[in-house]
């Protein structure tokens, strides 16, 4: 069965410093792949996704990730925090079956 | 702007109530969701809908039944609400033909259940 897992419950880092939130799934076919961000008291909205093509995606707010099939790893990164990221950030597969999974969540704190 | 809205943001409700939380969209999508959140187990599905008075049982039914009489609305129910259905509730929409299935969230209610 399909499966995402997110390393670390819990973030921090200063701000200004690299950002680095890692999500591995779990499926013999590669299916797509979202990061969304929840602020609190809202719903979840996409930061980017890949679907085919280019590995490396660039989303909003200066996010990136990068999709390696051969380490089944969609892992995000930003290159400086801001205060403003401050939220829980999800992974998620949808795959040929047109099924989501979610991971469980990675709360960042950014430190300033 | 594309839209998912959810019509309670947060409510109280007395165990054994009934509860009804809804949901309606404004994307013309087939496919509705609702999910429960709760720390450290990240979002579980409850139930979705492929289709109008269709609906399928997720990870976690028990407890809850929903409805879909039109294809913009989504209503998830409790018929008798108890303290550990306190949680965070989100709706989701999404169309998964033609696209890449990106999924759509309302605001999300929060639920407490005295």
């Amino acid at each position: 069965a399909q499966s995402v897992t997110q390393l670390g419950s819990h973030v921090s880092v200063s701000e200004g410093a690299l950002v680095l939130l890692r999500c591995n799934y779990s499926s013999s076919v590669p299916p797509y792949l979202f990061w969304y961000v929840q602020y609190p008291n809202q719903g979840l909205q996409l930061l980017l996704k890949y679907t085919t093509g280019a590995t490396l995606v660039k989303g909003i707010n200066g996010f990136e990730a990068e999709f390696k099939k051969s380490e089944t790893s969609f892992h995000l990164t930003k290159p400086s925090a801001h205060m403003s990221d401050a939220a829980e950030y999800f992974c998620a597969a949808l795959n040929t079956g047109n099924q989501f999974y979610f991971g469980t969540g990675t709360s960042l704190t950014v430190i300033p | 702007d594309v839209k998912v809205t959810q019509s309670s943001r947060y409510l109280v409700k007395r165990t054994g109530e009934k509860v009804f939380l809804e949901c309606v969209q404004d994307m013309d999508h087939e496919n509705m969701f609702w999910y429960r959140q709760d720390p450290g187990l990240g979002l579980r599905l409850i139930y979705f809908s492929y289709d109008v008075k269709m609906k399928e049982k997720g990870d976690i039914p028990e407890g809850y039944s929903v409805s879909r009489e039109k294809k913009e609305r989504f209503s998830l129910i409790l018929e008798s609400a108890s303290t550990n259905q306190t949680s965070m509730y989100l709706c989701a929409s999404t169309s998964l033909s033609g696209n890449t299935g990106e999924l759509f969230f309302g605001e999300g209610s929060r639920l407490t259940v005295l």
